[in-house]
């Protein structure tokens, strides 16, 4: 058990939904990230938080946003979904303190979002 | 733009024979971080490498960070079905602490 924990599961929804998915990161983090990693692919970064600010973007599409809130959970929020959208979704956290730390990512179970 | 190639895609392997995946970076990386994730799991970190040159062990895994620090390998000696997964390797992206950028994975695969 790494730590971090994400919320839901699974998720089915239909095209053209909304939904929101959830992290809570490893106790102390302060950086979260995001990923989307469809079958049998690599992991694609979307966006990363630190103490609340957002820190760095990936392949985030529009559609898509985040954000960090004051206890250090995060949601990602997902919009006018596709059947493309259908991926496992991770969350990470990290210590991510000084500028001479290079810190491991702890990663949550997953939610798996099914587009149908 | 900055890049983490990473190779082969998969292995396909007989047990107790040994698997080698390679990472090769476009710019120097200040440390390089190893990941596995299981089929059906989540990437679990493995090591990190900060030192040129560095050499490090985990039972059968040897790791090594390159020379002039853009190129980096895992090895795993005699392979179990418990070694079977995908492995990653991430660097920090430049003039960042805190993001990665990750190689596209490679996965072993045990034959039966």
């Amino acid at each position: 058990d790494s730590g971090v924990t994400q919320t839901p599961k699974h998720l089915i929804t239909a095209t053209g939904q909304r939904v929101t998915l959830r992290c809570s990161p490893r106790s102390g983090d302060l950086s979260v990230y995001w990923y989307q990693q469809s079958l049998d692919q690599g992991l694609q970064f979307l966006i990363q938080y630190y103490n609340g600010e957002e820190r760095a973007k990936g392949n985030i599409l529009e559609r898509f946003s985040a954000q960090q809130f004051p206890d250090l959970h995060s949601e990602l929020n997902l919009s006018s979904l596709e059947l493309g959208d259908s991926a496992l979704y991770f969350c990470a956290s990290s210590v991510a303190g000084g500028l001479r730390s290079y810190n491991e990512q702890f990663f949550g179970p997953g939610t798996r979002l099914t587009v149908l | 733009g900055q890049q983490v190639m990473q190779i082969p895609q998969y292995q396909h392997v007989q047990e107790g024979e040994d698997f080698t995946t390679y990472c090769n970076s476009s710019t120097t990386l200040s440390n390089i971080q190893w990941y596995k994730q299981r089929p059906g799991g989540h990437p679990v970190f493995l090591i990190q490498l900060v030192k040129s040159g560095e050499v490090k062990k985990q039972k059968r895994l040897t790791f090594q960070f390159g020379e002039a620090k853009k190129n980096s390998s895992l090895h795993i000696t005699a392979t179990q079905t418990t070694d079977v997964g995908t492995y990653f390797c991430a660097g920090p992206v430049i003039d960042s602490n805190y993001q990665l950028i990750w190689g596209a994975g490679t996965k072993l695969i045990i034959k039966p």
